[in-house]
């Protein structure tokens, strides 16, 4: 199974609105990552939040950490249509080098 | 930043045939490459970690004689798929880990992706 399960697995909203997505994990981790991907395209690293951190802002993006519940979320605020693409969340394990990618949330976002 | 790049962007392959795809890192050395593979609508799966002059590690039920694995230089890797077949079908997508500056060890640093490699093996 995945160690990242992220809900919801698809969100459309308008322009101008916030889209929150969520992510779980199982093991212990290192940190929490963001990615970002346009379809048919590769993924392009948006922010990482580190174990020991709780909150972490990017411009428009705010990610939340919480160890004791193994859970992440991101929140894009303001969102605009160039924002529509796949958010994936890859945790850094705590044993070994390697990153386990989440199953996606997708994001339309409406003009 | 840290580029990295996969060649080829698309191929199209008879059953049967080989397929060799390029990972490079442009602006910096990469010991360490990690390749996945996606599905239409479905996360990424690693498939192996590829180690400049060593051997490969592969994931569980990731057949190693069929996804050949070569990191010859510091900032090349490849991935040969051997006799393909349709079921290879997917998205390949290589990537590689930047220490930028205040990581204070490699594994803490974001990945850099390559565009990745759509795969048609018909």
């Amino acid at each position: 199974s995945q160690q990242g399960e992220e809900d919801p697995q698809a969100l459309s909203i308008q322009e101008g609105e916030n889209a929150t997505m969520n992510c779980s994990y199982k093991t212990s981790i290192n940190n929490l990552q963001w990615y970002r991907q346009n379809s048919g395209r590769g993924l392009v690293h948006l922010i990482l939040i580190r174990s020991n951190e709780r909150e972490k802002h990017s411009g428009r993006l705010r990610v939340t950490l919480d160890t004791s519940k193994k859970s992440s979320s991101l929140l894009i605020t303001a969102s605009r249509a160039a924002d529509t693409a796949s958010y994936f969340c890859a945790t850094d394990e705590a044993a070994g080098n390697k990153l386990t990618f989440g199953g996606g949330t997708r994001v339309l976002v409406k003009p | 930043g840290a580029v990295v790049s996969q060649h080829p962007s698309r191929v199209i392959c008879k059953s049967g045939t080989s397929v060799k795809i390029e990972c490079r890192s442009l602006d910096f050395q990469a010991t360490t490459m990690f390749w996945y593979r996606q599905f239409p609508k479905q996360s990424l799966m690693l498939m192996a970690t590829s180690n400049e002059g060593s051997k490969a590690t592969y994931e569980q039920g990731v057949e190693k004689d069929k996804f050949l694995i070569n990191h010859a230089s510091l900032t090349l890797s490849t991935l040969t798929v051997t006799s393909a077949h349709p079921e290879d079908s997917s998205f390949y997508i290589c990537s590689a880990r930047d220490p930028a500056p205040g990581f204070s060890f490699s594994y803490n640093s974001p990945l850099h992706f390559g565009n990745g490699t759509r795969l048609t093996v018909t």
